[in-house]
């Protein structure tokens, strides 16, 4: 079965300054990749997600995602953060069986 | 179109009440999922179900029922509720073909057992 880890609990930035959230997955094969967020009291949103082809890819509100089969990684990354992007991310894989596997999430707090 | 929707959005029970959560979709998705969301636990899933008519067991299951019986409901039932079933609860849905298994989420229900 699949799993994802996400090392970091918590990451405080300074808006403007850049964003990595990090993601690790456990998969046999190609693996379905996402990253959702969640805005306080909110539901989930995607972010965007990879499956196939380039291993770069692009999302939404800026963010970027890049898939290393050798590093079993899909890490968030986001160029200049603003203070709307304080919310709780998450990665998720997903496999041939109709499910997805979620990381326990990475708390984002955006600084003045 | 409204997506997943989500009824109640809030509700407080007795330990030993009965409740049932109703997830409704309008995008003729084949899957939907119930997950619950705890702290530093990500999500976990509850029940699936892919298809009208069909149910199935996800990772903590326990305590929780589930019916299909249209396909754009899905609904999760606790017959005698518990302080550990205090959760946020999140319904999602996704189609079958396009095999991105991107799936759509409700914007959640929140429960508290006291």
């Amino acid at each position: 079965a699949q799993s994802v880890t996400q090392p970091d609990i918590h990451i405080t930035v300074s808006e403007g300054a850049s964003l990595e959230l990090r993601c690790n997955y456990s998969y046999g094969a190609t693996p379905y990749l996402f990253w959702y967020v969640q805005s306080p009291g909110q539901g989930l949103q995607l972010l965007l997600k990879y499956f196939s082809g380039d291993t770069l890819v692009q999302g939404i509100k800026g963010f970027e995602a890049e898939f290393k089969r050798s590093q079993s990684s899909f890490n968030l990354r986001k160029p200049s953060v603003h203070w709307s992007d304080a919310a709780e991310y998450f990665c998720a894989v997903g496999a041939d069986d109709y499910k997805l596997s979620f990381g326990a999430g990475t708390t984002v707090t955006v600084r003045a | 179109n409204a997506g997943v929707t989500q009824t109640p959005k809030f509700r407080v029970l007795k330990t030993g009440q009965s409740m049932t959560l109703l997830c409704a979709q309008d995008m003729n998705h084949e899957y939907m999922y119930w997950y619950r969301q705890d702290p530093g636990m990500g999500l976990r899933l509850i029940h699936y179900s892919v298809g009208e008519g069909t149910t199935a067991k996800g990772e903590v299951p326990d305590g929780y029922n589930v019916s299909r019986l249209k396909k754009q409901n899905f609904l999760l039932g606790l017959e005698s509720a518990a302080p550990s079933q205090t959760s946020v609860y999140f319904c999602a849905s996704r189609m079958t073909s396009g095999a991105s298994h991107e799936q759509y989420f409700g914007p959640g229900t929140r429960l508290t057992v006291t």
